[in-house]
């Protein structure tokens, strides 16, 4: 059982650049959700999806885009990345809604530099 | 609206001695609460929750955590660090009432040998 596997680990962009954090989760867990960390920030909501088709934002949402086609699959859009994006970004899911109290299981992370 | 206030950014112990992290919620009902941990360049990993019966839960890695309803307090405790549990720690609730969970800001704690 994989868990929540994002990729890639590491990458580094140039100012302007668009790329895409994937991530996908085995647990037919409905609830998806994208975070990033600065140092010392603790954990930002980008993005949220509650279901396949389904997304919303969350508290720091600009100069992101997400979707949600499948249950397993809610992949991270960077448009025009900027320094500001640099950081370590977490998807994780939760069985929230379907019995459950709503723990979260994270990905291992994407660190991500704007150059 | 539900809160989560971690009040120590940083808590430094020495190896072997007791350790008491605090966590504080706002929330009309009666919450869901976790404690998550981050070691350095980790995702993070439930160490325990709570989300109703025993007020005393017991969390993987020796730690527990009681939930105190008339102190709207979920403080996380353990009788002896190790230095392995150097890490930060995140107090986290949810509720049936929002499914977008709410984050204290992280306590780092330090271990010294």
């Amino acid at each position: 059982n994989a868990g929540v596997t994002q990729t890639p680990k590491f990458r580094i962009l140039k100012i302007g650049q668009s790329m895409t954090l994937q991530c996908t989760q085995d647990m037919n867990h409905n609830y998806m959700y994208w975070y990033r960390q600065d140092p010392g920030m603790g954990l930002k909501l980008i993005y949220y999806s509650v279901g396949a088709g389904i997304t919303d934002k969350g508290e720091v949402p600009n100069g992101y885009n997400v979707s949600r086609s499948t249950t397993e699959d809610f992949p991270l859009r960077l448009e025009l990345a900027a320094p500001s994006q640099t950081s370590v970004y977490f998807c994780a899911s939760s069985p929230f809604g379907q019995g459950s109290s709503g723990e979260l299981f994270f990905g291992e992370g994407s660190r991500l530099t704007v150059l | 609206a539900q809160s989560v206030t971690q009040p120590d950014i940083h808590i430094t112990v020495s190896e072997g001695a007791s350790l008491e992290l605090r966590c504080n919620y706002s929330y009309g009902a009666t919450p869901y609460l976790f404690w998550y941990v981050q070691s350095p360049g980790q995702g993070l990993q439930l160490l325990l929750k709570y989300f109703s019966g025993d007020t005393l839960v017991q969390g993987i890695k020796g730690f527990e955590a009681e939930f105190k309803r008339s102190q709207s307090s979920f403080n996380l405790r353990k009788p002896s660090v190790h230095w392995s549990d150097a890490a930060e720690y995140f107090c986290v609730l949810t509720s049936g009432g929002s499914y977008i969970p709410t984050f204290g800001r992280g306590t780092s704690l330090i271990v010294h040998p």
